[in-house]
């Protein structure tokens, strides 16, 4: 059973278009953080959030944690094409970082 | 901020000969590093926690004698493919935390293309 669901797996959309990546989860996790990997690179952070409700926002991207800490969403404003690549949640459980499944998002110029 | 180099980058070996990865934290110090195995476009499936001066955790369902973790100091841990074979290809990428720094985030290596032949 996977602990975090991420939703949608796959995502490609027009640049200029908004969009927002879910990650869900049944537990509750102390924080979480995101993600962005490109292909042969490794996982870069993001962003961590830790307080239930807490809204972060890093230039076009908005970050929310959920009010009971159990989910957590992305939301990308007028993507860009640079803005491709596979988005990733991931929480601390027992722990270790357990990641969701991902989602590749591809921004077509 | 925290820096975690990963080499080689990439390797070719023959099937039945051992790869060895190096992981190292460079400017703070890891008593836990961990190793995650990835298929392309998928997520990353953890492996093991490498434990300094001790034995490796293992997740159910990774062979202990086939990938071998090493954690010999506070800064490298190297994870070693033994008589490695084409399924063995695949994604490895290394992972600490600085609990120094100021974020709850983990650093991850620029990861291992390993390709068996």
């Amino acid at each position: 059973t996977q602990l975090l669901e991420q939703s949608p797996q796959f995502l490609s959309i027009q640049e200029g278009e908004n969009l927002t990546v879910y990650c869900n989860s049944s537990s509750v996790f102390s924080s979480l953080q995101w993600y962005r990997q490109e292909p042969g690179e490794g996982p870069v952070l993001l962003v961590t959030v830790v307080t239930g409700g807490e809204v972060k926002k890093l230039k076009r991207l908005t970050f929310q944690f959920g009010d009971a800490r159990k989910d957590s969403s992305l939301h990308i404003t007028a993507a860009q094409p640079g803005d491709t690549g596979l988005y990733l949640c991931a929480g601390d459980w027992a722990g270790k970082s357990t990641f969701g499944d991902g989602t590749t998002l591809t921004v077509k110029p | 901020g925290a820096v975690v180099s990963q080499h080689p980058s990439w390797v070719i070996c023959k099937s039945g000969t051992s790869v060895k990865i190096e992981c190292r934290s460079l400017d703070f110090q890891a008593t836990t590093m961990f190793w995650y195995r990835q298929f392309p476009k998928q997520s990353l499936m953890l492996m093991a926690t490498s434990n300094e001066g001790s034995k490796a955790t293992y997740e159910q369902g990774v062979e202990k004698d086939k990938f071998l973790i090493n954690h010999a100091s506070l800064t490298l841990s190297t994870l070693t493919v033994t008589s490695a074979h084409p399924e063995d290809s695949s994604f490895y990428i290394c992972s600490a935390r600085d609990y120094g720094g100021s974020g709850y985030g983990y650093t991850f290596g620029s990861g291992t293309r390993l390709t068996v032949v």
